[in-house]
């Protein structure tokens, strides 16, 4: 499968705990893209790469919040101190330079308890 | 700054009728604009996307959208909806360099 893949695809912590999400782009895509989709809701942005360097972050993403993508291959998304509020599906994109088309990944969904 | 409206969180049709699906939006640069598909549990599936040039762009499952700058919509449509069309349907807007923005998505069921 060449496509986005996404681990775990379901999580649940307790709420305190750190977890850690990763996602392996396309492997020719050097743009990646977090986004976190709550129940009724679109996605919404949360940060972007393109190769490892991080160039964009949404407010959203605070400070309990970490991303990185050291290689520029795949990328790992910390949530420290989890919260209930936290609980979501967590999408992983990714593009290749000069196209328009992000692909999705089955996303990880977080459960806090 | 950009957004998206999405007229209807749920539409029902019956099988064999159109589907249209409403999607308003704002930016303040040219847009692109994209339909995405989400089945349960899933990740998203591009529909179609429009860009520049003809304003009527088709997409797969025999979808298709058309841009109206005018008036700032990119509704979706389908002639005749299928079983397996029922899913969760995002409209989402774009700039040259900014992220995807998306709505709130509207849920199509498709009745026997």
């Amino acid at each position: 499968d060449t496509g986005v893949s996404q681990n775990p695809r379901h999580k649940i912590t307790k709420r305190g705990q750190n977890v850690t999400f990763r996602c392996d782009p396309i492997s020719e895509h050097n743009r990646l893209y977090w986004y976190r989709q709550t129940l009724g809701q679109g996605p919404e942005f949360l940060t972007y790469f393109q190769n490892e360097a991080q160039l964009e972050k949404s407010r959203l993403l605070s400070d309990r919040f970490s991303a990185e993508r050291p290689k520029g291959s795949f990328s790992t998304l910390e949530i420290q101190r989890t919260e209930q509020g936290d609980s979501a599906m967590y999408l992983c994109a990714s593009r290749q330079g000069g196209t328009l088309e992000q692909y999705f990944g089955p996303g990880t969904r977080l459960t806090v308890t | 700054a950009q957004s998206v409206t999405q007229l209807g969180s749920h539409v029902s049709v019956s099988e064999g009728a159109l589907v249209l699906l409403r999607c308003n939006y704002s930016s303040s640069v040219p847009p692109y604009l994209f339909w995405y598909v989400q089945y349960p549990n899933q990740g998203l599936q591009l529909l179609l996307k429009y860009t520049t040039g003809a304003t009527l762009v088709k997409g797969i499952n025999g979808f298709e959208a058309e841009f109206k700058k005018s008036e700032t919509s990119f509704h979706l449509t389908k002639p005749s909806a299928h079983m397996s069309d029922a899913a969760e349907y995002f409209c989402a807007v774009r700039g040259e360099n900014t992220p995807l923005v998306f709505g709130k998505g509207t849920r199509l069921s498709v009745i026997a």
